[in-house]
């Protein structure tokens, strides 16, 4: 049964800083992962889909990796914003499963 | 990509009725789902809705609470049935396109009192 889990649960970065976010998953055979950002109250926004044949994805300040071997994918923010405060959240698709199955999330305050 | 709408935003609801919950996507998918996200926590699928037959339920939701719709490639309705404080949640339609890319609706914040 695949597991994602996201570590740190929350995080506070000074504006301008560079942070990263991240995702580790316990079943490699993954057909893509995927990156939300959630808003208080809000539905999810998807930042970046990874397939697993890729390394990385790019949109904007956000950079995304994955390392299908270790179980692993970062979420790179550049120059952070206060507008960037969210909860962040992953989330795995295996193959031959439609289902995606998310991470507990990483809640972010980019400090003004 | 795709852009999802649900109805109601939100509702408080009295112990014992229930709420049905409209999710309308601008393009026709191929997938469409149901999460439920509690307090605090991160989400948990309900179902699956398929158009034009019964809808596949994860472990520990049942059709007689949940009963889903989904007439087209573009709807479909959830319904929470003989609510009860513990169904307060948020309750999100997601729906996956040809990219195996899913997106997701602004969600329904449900208050049962």
């Amino acid at each position: 049964k695949q597991e994602v889990t996201q570590i740190p649960a929350a995080l506070s970065v000074p504006e301008g800083e560079n942070l990263v976010l991240n995702c580790s998953f316990t079943d490699s055979a993954i057909y893509n992962l995927q990156w939300f950002r959630q808003d208080p109250g809000k539905g999810l926004t998807s930042l970046l889909l990874i397939q697993s044949s890729q390394r990385e994805q790019t949109s904007g300040r956000l950079n995304a990796s994955l390392d299908k071997s270790s179980g692993r994918s970062t979420l790179y923010i550049a120059a952070s914003q206060p507008g960037d405060s969210a909860t962040y959240l992953c989330a795995v698709r295996n193959f031959g499963n439609e289902k995606l199955t998310f991470g507990t999330g990483t809640r972010l305050t980019i400090i003004p | 990509s795709a852009v999802i709408s649900q109805k109601p935003s939100r509702d408080i609801c009295q112990r014992g009725t229930s709420l049905t919950i409209q999710c309308q996507v601008d393009s026709q998918v191929t997938m469409m789902f149901w999460y439920r996200q509690q307090p605090g926590q991160s989400l948990t699928l309900i179902a699956t809705a398929n158009q034009g037959s019964e809808a596949t339920y994860e472990s520990g939701f049942v059709i007689d609470k949940f009963p889903i719709s989904r007439p087209n490639l573009t709807f479909s309705t959830l319904t929470v049935s003989n609510l009860s404080p513990e169904d307060s949640s948020i309750y999100l339609c997601s729906a996956e396109t040809s990219g195996y890319e899913q997106y997701f609706g602004p969600g329904t914040r449900l208050t049962v009192t």
